[in-house]
């Protein structure tokens, strides 16, 4: 079985400019998650979807950063302008949805915020 | 999401089971006991879960207290390759977040 397909692995942008990142969850998967780990601190959640729709974006900065889950699959996440504060790795993860099911994650973007 | 306290970092030697402590003191009757781990430059990774019974799989085993309020993930035989964070997070029944918190780092050593 596939796991959870992000990229790019590694992105570096000056402060001000724009940037997306792209998840592909397990096939099937209902639920799908965007997490900001910044470095040495355990992931946070930005925001999570159940097939296409958000069912929770409370710590979600909405003045930079957007997500979408188009069709219900695949999501792509962006930040615009970035922050020098932005600088972590962000992380996608997806579930069944189902009682007890666990989250898979993927391997992360690092985000280099110059 | 009730909270969790684990230690900070803890060492075990290779090939020695490594268990590794987890309170959760204001878990309440639906929510289960998650174990993630983090390797260096990757996402979490799952290990195991639980609800009242122990449980065991192929990479660890879970002893949860009959009171339900701490934990251990036992690893029986500890490898290098078994160093990360270790992460236990409570969480609701149905389709919710994980919510982390600072996890413990486990370092196997030779």
């Amino acid at each position: 079985e596939a796991g959870v397909a992000q990229s790019p692995r590694y992105k570096i942008i000056e402060k001000r400019q724009s940037v997306a990142f792209w998840c592909n969850p397990i096939s099937g998967h209902a639920t799908l998650y965007w997490y900001q780990q910044i470095l040495g601190q355990g992931p946070k959640l930005l925001i999570q979807f159940q097939n296409n729709g958000v069912v929770d974006d409370s710590q979600l900065p909405k003045d930079r950063f957007s997500a979408e889950r188009l069709k219900g699959v695949d999501s792509t996440l962006k930040i615009q302008p970035a922050k020098l504060e932005d600088s972590a790795v962000y992380l996608c993860a997806s579930s069944s949805g189902r009682h007890g099911s666990a989250l898979f994650f993927g391997s992360g973007t690092q985000l280099s915020v110059l | 999401d009730a909270k969790t306290t684990q230690p900070t970092s803890m060492d075990c030697a290779e090939g020695r089971a490594a268990n590794l402590p987890c309170n959760h003191s204001t878990i309440s009757g639906n929510e289960y006991v998650y174990w993630y781990r983090q390797i260096h430059s990757q996402g979490p990774q799952y290990i195991i879960h639980g609800l009242k019974n122990n449980e065991t799989n192929e990479m660890a085993s879970l002893i949860i207290t009959e009171d339900r309020k701490s934990s251990t993930l036992i690893l029986p035989h500890a490898t290098l390759r078994d160093t990360a964070v270790y992460y236990c997070i409570v969480r609701m029944e149905y389709g919710n977040k994980l919510v982390f918190g600072a996890g413990t780092i486990l370092r196997v050593k030779s």
